[in-house]
């Protein structure tokens, strides 16, 4: 139940197509649902997140998408570029039932010039 | 912009020797934590700290590591015996009560 399953685990766009990246979870007590980029060598930096009140948030190029009632959640980039080229992990977070946070199992996206 | 610092970037041991990992969170946060990736794999929940002491740890986080902060801005991760499979990016984060982590750099640790 504490699981975040997120696919696909590879994804190789054009540059300025859309990737998209899905992740689902089981545990309804996660109310917190950040994602995060890692460079290689680097340590995730988080780029966006959102809460279960709200089906949408964009911040920039990167729109978070929520279905609340199906417990899944996806990230979408908006015409990506070739710097967007990393490792991208959703993750799930409940204040008040624990005190961690549970990532999912990253998507290398390549996007190609 | 504040950041979460570690040293050392880089630890290579021998195994059965003892490794502190060493971590500056953000200044105004309470909450720290360690995570670890290895390889090409996921990022790894293993301790989160809170009013100084442990809040939540995982089964990774075994007799043979630790935590401690040790005055008001280090926080420590303390392997005591190293094993091979203990050879990971180690990862601390802070936050504020949001659960907005930030992460630092990394420490990779390589045991031989």
């Amino acid at each position: 139940q504490q699981q975040v399953k997120q696919s696909p685990q590879s994804l190789i766009v054009q540059k300025g197509g859309i990737p998209i990246i899905n992740c689902a979870y089981e545990n309804t007590a996660f109310d917190y649902f950040p994602w995060y980029q890692q460079f290689p060598g680097k340590g995730p930096a988080l780029l966006i997140a959102i809460r279960p009140d709200v089906s949408e948030k964009k911040e920039g190029r990167f729109t978070i998408s929520f279905n609340k009632s199906a417990k899944q959640f996806s990230l979408h980039i908006m015409d990506s570029q070739p710097g967007d080229s990393a490792t991208y992990f959703c993750a799930a977070y409940s204040r008040g039932a624990t005190n961690k946070l549970i990532f999912g199992t990253g998507t290398l996206l390549a996007v190609q010039p | 912009e504040p950041e979460v610092t570690q040293t050392p970037s880089h630890q290579v041991t021998q195994m059965g020797q003892e490794v502190i990992l060493r971590c500056v969170p953000i200044s105004n946060h309470l909450y720290f934590y360690w995570y670890r990736q290895i390889l090409g794999q996921k990022v790894e929940f293993l301790v989160s700290f809170y009013n100084n002491e442990i809040s939540e740890k995982s089964e990774i986080f075994d007799d043979q590591f630790s935590v401690e902060r040790p005055d008001g801005s280090n926080f420590t991760l303390k392997i005591r015996s190293t094993k091979l499979e203990d050879s990971a990016m180690y990862f601390c984060a802070s936050s504020v009560e949001t659960g907005e982590l930030f992460f630092g750099e990394g420490s990779r640790l390589t045991v031989l």
